[in-house]
């Protein structure tokens, strides 16, 4: 089994300060994702990255894969009380068939403060 | 948009009951999966298929089983629930056309246990 560790796995910010996710793993990913999920919901994808050392931003968000494809940054400037939520990094395993089958960090739970 | 949906948002079983939870999903895709989602675990696969009356083990497959013999619907078992299944259960799908992966969660399905 492929793993994912995510950091931190809790984080309380104040609104506008910024911050920094991390997934590391010892596996290489095809494509890693990140997901966020609000409260009574599922998560719902923000970003996929594929090509190592890519950078993709998503306006105030900004994500990074690794040159290795084993690891991922996601980066918030100035957080918004909006931002709140849980993180989940994901990634497609690149040594198998894989069916979509990915791979789920443990989850950063962000609470931003007004 | 494609929509995921699990029949039961909030479940009440009582040790060794039979549980079954439902998902449907409106988009046609081939690949379905359950995840069950813990506190500081993220998301762990239990079961997914792949096709009509093909189903794969994920990484906790032990007291669950799975059903799809409709293309659109992939249901969950578990036989002779127990306390530790209490979770919340994650139904998710995704289209196999191309090689990059996103998939489509349902709201969850909070499972208590008692």
């Amino acid at each position: 089994t492929q793993l994912l560790e995510q950091s931190p796995q809790f984080l309380s910010i104040q609104e506008g300060e910024n911050l920094t996710v991390y997934c590391n793993s010892s596996s290489v990913f095809s494509s890693l994702q990140w997901y966020r999920q609000e409260p009574g919901e599922g998560p719902v994808l923000l970003v996929t990255v594929v090509t190592g050392g890519e950078v993709k931003k998503l306006k105030r968000l900004t994500f990074q894969f690794g040159d290795a494809r084993k690891d991922s940054s996601l980066h918030i400037t100035a957080a918004q009380p909006g931002d709140t939520g849980l993180y989940l990094c994901a990634g497609d395993y690149a040594g198998g068939t894989s069916y979509g089958k990915l791979t789920f960090g443990q989850g950063t739970i962000l609470t931003v403060h007004p | 948009d494609v929509k995921v949906t699990q029949s039961s948002r909030y479940l009440v079983k009582r040790t060794g009951e039979k549980v079954f939870l439902e998902c449907v999903q409106d988009m046609d895709h081939e690949n379905m999966f359950w995840y069950r989602q813990d506190p500081g675990l993220g998301l762990r696969l239990i079961y997914f298929s792949y096709d009509v009356k093909m189903k794969e083990k994920g990484d906790i497959p032990e007291g669950y089983s799975v059903s799809r013999e409709k293309k659109e619907r992939f249901s969950l078992i578990l036989e002779s629930a127990s306390t530790n299944q209490t979770s919340m259960y994650l139904c998710a799908s995704r289209l196999t056309a191309g090689t990059l992966v996103e998939l489509f969660f349902g709201e969850g399905s909070r499972l208590t246990v008692l």
